[in-house]
């Protein structure tokens, strides 16, 4: 299973960034997504499509149609430049996507 | 603290091999699945392996079938990765996760991550 994801998005502070994950029949499975700062670990900031752990802002939000997958950031603020990867298990396998670098400028 | 910390990443040659650790806390260790996760600096994140929290249900990545062992101690609250005949390929971070969704009849996610242990394979 492969899960595609644009290289790269730019975003100015303060509008909506979106970050798309594409893959076959998408809709059919649960994605989650991670933040990942510069040099480090991963953070869940959405899983099971649309769901926040505690502690991620509301800013933050999910939702999964099609054959996509769509990580939506309301507000964009500074703090939020940082790699994303989406995620998604199918046949007991894990694949992630090849991940995004957002920018904010 | 809830926390996950790996140890056990050196430098490695080809066709050698290695033993990865995860030692966990603040946490009912038992109460969880488990997975490793590798990345290769500066790419992207690629899935090794997942341990249900009694060692009953086991998963590989294709890539890793055949070379590597995860297991896991609850009595220790440890998760480790057995590396054999490792490639040039098998270089990246390896990071240890929590996951909270296999064990509940859902899909798997990573909640908690550990810091990564460098494992380098170089002649």
């Amino acid at each position: 299973y492969e899960l595609t994801q644009p290289p790269s998005v730019s975003v100015s502070p303060g509008q909506t960034a979106t970050i798309t994950c594409s893959g076959d029949r998408l809709q059919n499975y649960y994605v989650c997504w991670y933040q990942q700062k510069s040099g480090h670990s991963p953070v869940l900031v959405i899983y099971q499509d649309n769901k926040r752990p505690s502690g991620i802002p509301e800013r933050f939000s999910g939702s999964n149609s099609g054959n996509t997958a769509t990580l939506t950031i309301s507000g964009t603020q500074a703090m939020d430049e940082a790699d994303y990867h989406c995620q998604a298990w199918d046949s007991n396998t894990m694949t992630f996507g090849g991940g995004t670098k957002l920018t904010v400028l | 603290e809830v926390r996950l910390v790996e140890s056990g990443g050196v430098v490695v040659e080809p066709g050698g091999s290695l033993r990865l650790s995860c030692g966990a806390s603040g946490f009912t260790f038992n109460d969880y699945t488990m997975h490793w996760v590798r990345q290769v600096p500066g790419k992207g994140l690629e899935w090794v392996a997942l341990i249900s929290w009694d060692g009953g249900s086991i998963y590989y990545a294709d890539s890793m079938k055949g070379r590597f062992i995860i297991s896991r101690d609850n009595s220790r609250d440890s998760v480790y990765l057995q590396m054999n005949s490792v490639k040039n390929e098998d270089t990246a971070v390896y990071f240890c996760v929590r996951d909270p969704g296999y064990g509940s009849g859902t899909s798997p996610y990573f909640d908690l991550w550990g810091q990564g242990t460098l494992v380098s394979v170089s002649s």
